[in-house]
């Protein structure tokens, strides 16, 4: 049974704080890793799409690692801002199909 | 203009009734997806069609029927609603280019059955 898990479930930060959070995912049969934003109200929207170990993405504040050997993904936001303020689903497709396996998010609430 | 567009975005029947929710993508893509939001809030992947062909059909109750007119459009129809399928619905659409291809998701449809 392929599990995609995300910790922590949910995190309070204090604007300006700059944080990180987790997706494990089983390392064998590696396809990619998804990462996506999900605000409240909205639609999910990607950020990352990750596919070779030791891959690095970047966008704006926010940053993700790779390590597909130990089957984990770190998400970084530099510098949290309340527009940071959203759910993280991390995402794993189970086999070469287009099946998104979806980890349950970390929910993040930054103060202003 | 909307990328993914679900109609309707809130939807209140009562049980027993047949419902159908629409789903259009305006990308050119040619998989698109159902996902059930449950009640852990888990994403979870209902059906998938690639070209109006169906590629992934989940343990889903047969009550729900996914119906491709073209390749733009993928509705999703449930019979004999029941309390339990009570849930938010996304569509979602992605090229084909494998597993490295980003989902693109409609806004939801929250379907409330009493």
């Amino acid at each position: 049974i392929l599990n995609v898990e995300q910790s922590p479930q949910s995190l309070h930060v204090q604007e300006g704080d700059s944080t990180n959070f987790t997706c494990s995912f089983p390392s064998s049969n590696f396809y990619a890793l998804h990462w996506y934003r999900w605000e409240t109200a909205k639609s999910p929207e990607a950020l990352f799409v990750m596919t070779l170990n030791g891959d690095e993405k970047k966008k704006g504040r926010i940053s993700a690692t790779l390590n597909t050997k130990e089957g984990y993904s770190y998400l970084y936001i530099k510098g949290s801002q309340p527009e940071d303020s959203a759910t993280y689903l991390c995402a794993f497709p189970m086999d070469s199909s287009y099946k998104l396996i979806f980890g349950s998010g970390t929910r993040l609430l930054v103060r202003p | 203009d909307t990328a993914v567009s679900q109609t309707p975005k809130y939807l209140v029947t009562q049980m027993g009734n047949d419902k159908s929710i629409k789903c259009e993508q305006n990308l050119g893509h040619d998989t698109m997806y159902w996902y059930k939001q449950d009640s852990k809030k888990f994403l979870k992947i209902m059906f998938s069609y690639n070209n109006k062909e169906l590629i992934i059909n989940e343990t889903v109750p047969n009550r729900f029927s996914p119906k491709s007119p073209d390749k733009a459009h993928l509705n999703l129809h449930i019979n004999s609603l029941e309390l339990g399928d009570s849930a938010v619905y996304f569509c979602a659409s992605s090229r084909p280019q494998g597993t490295n291809t980003e989902a693109f998701f409609g806004q939801g449809t929250r379907l409330t059955v009493v």
